[in-house]
């Protein structure tokens, strides 16, 4: 299947300081990424929509100053969390669409962020 | 998209085949069944969906029943790397670019030795 990649795998970080993190399609164009939140032991949660070349769509309760997204490529979309709290400690990850022919996303392995 | 149960956990020995229910009363005609798995601390895997046939691949087959409320997922012969949080997804039309997922709580399957 299909590869996505993020960077970094995990990143510890000071409280008040801003972390991004990529999300790259490595062998194929995708025009929609999404990128959820997943807490310990619970189910994934989707954070926003970021489709190439236009603003990302965030689900409601999702903070778009604090989280910014952009998809300048068909192949890389990236996650900022700017002044990181402690309750923004994490496990994010992102997935993405296969353009023109979808019957799955393909997901990252995920990017843990531990706010000190 | 309609929403779906599942156990919250389940057992399995290694060899055996796991079944793993899911329940969605309230699928439309259009809604596919879709199957994903994680693995801890890993992104979610792609196991298999189906729209009222039954499915099978490398990984797994899918039942889903007849009136499509309900459908099962087996794993053959589970072997101890299966062990993972299993997620059933109900989501309208295979092959819409724009649609996301909705993640319920899955069921954490344990396969013993």
């Amino acid at each position: 299947g299909a590869v996505v990649s993020q960077h970094p795998s995990r990143v510890i970080c000071k409280s008040g300081t801003s972390v991004k993190i990529e999300c790259r399609s490595l062998d194929f164009q995708a025009t929609t990424m999404f990128w959820y939140r997943q807490f310990p032991k619970k189910s994934l949660m989707l954070m926003a929509t970021s489709n190439e070349g236009s603003k990302a769509t965030y689900e409601q309760g999702v903070e778009k100053d604090k989280f910014l997204i952009n998809h300048a490529s068909l192949t890389l979309s990236t996650l900022t969390v700017t002044s990181a709290h402690p309750e923004d400690s994490s496990f994010y990850i992102c997935s993405a669409i296969l353009a023109g022919v979808v019957k799955e996303q393909f997901f990252g392995p995920g990017t843990r962020l531990t706010v000190l | 998209d309609a929403k779906t149960t599942q156990p919250p956990s389940m057992d399995c020995a290694e060899g055996r085949a796991a079944n793993l229910p899911c329940n969605h009363s309230t699928i439309s005609g259009n809604e596919y069944v879709y199957w994903y798995r994680q693995i801890h601390s890993q992104g979610p895997q792609y196991i298999i969906h189906g729209l009222k046939n039954n499915e099978t691949n490398e990984m797994a087959s899918l039942i889903i029943t007849e009136d499509r409320k309900s459908s099962t997922l087996i794993l053959p012969h589970a072997t101890l790397r299966d062990t993972a949080v299993y997620y059933c997804i109900v989501r309208k039309g295979e092959g819409n670019a724009g649609n996301m997922l909705t993640f319920g709580g899955g069921t954490r399957l344990m396969v013993k030795p």
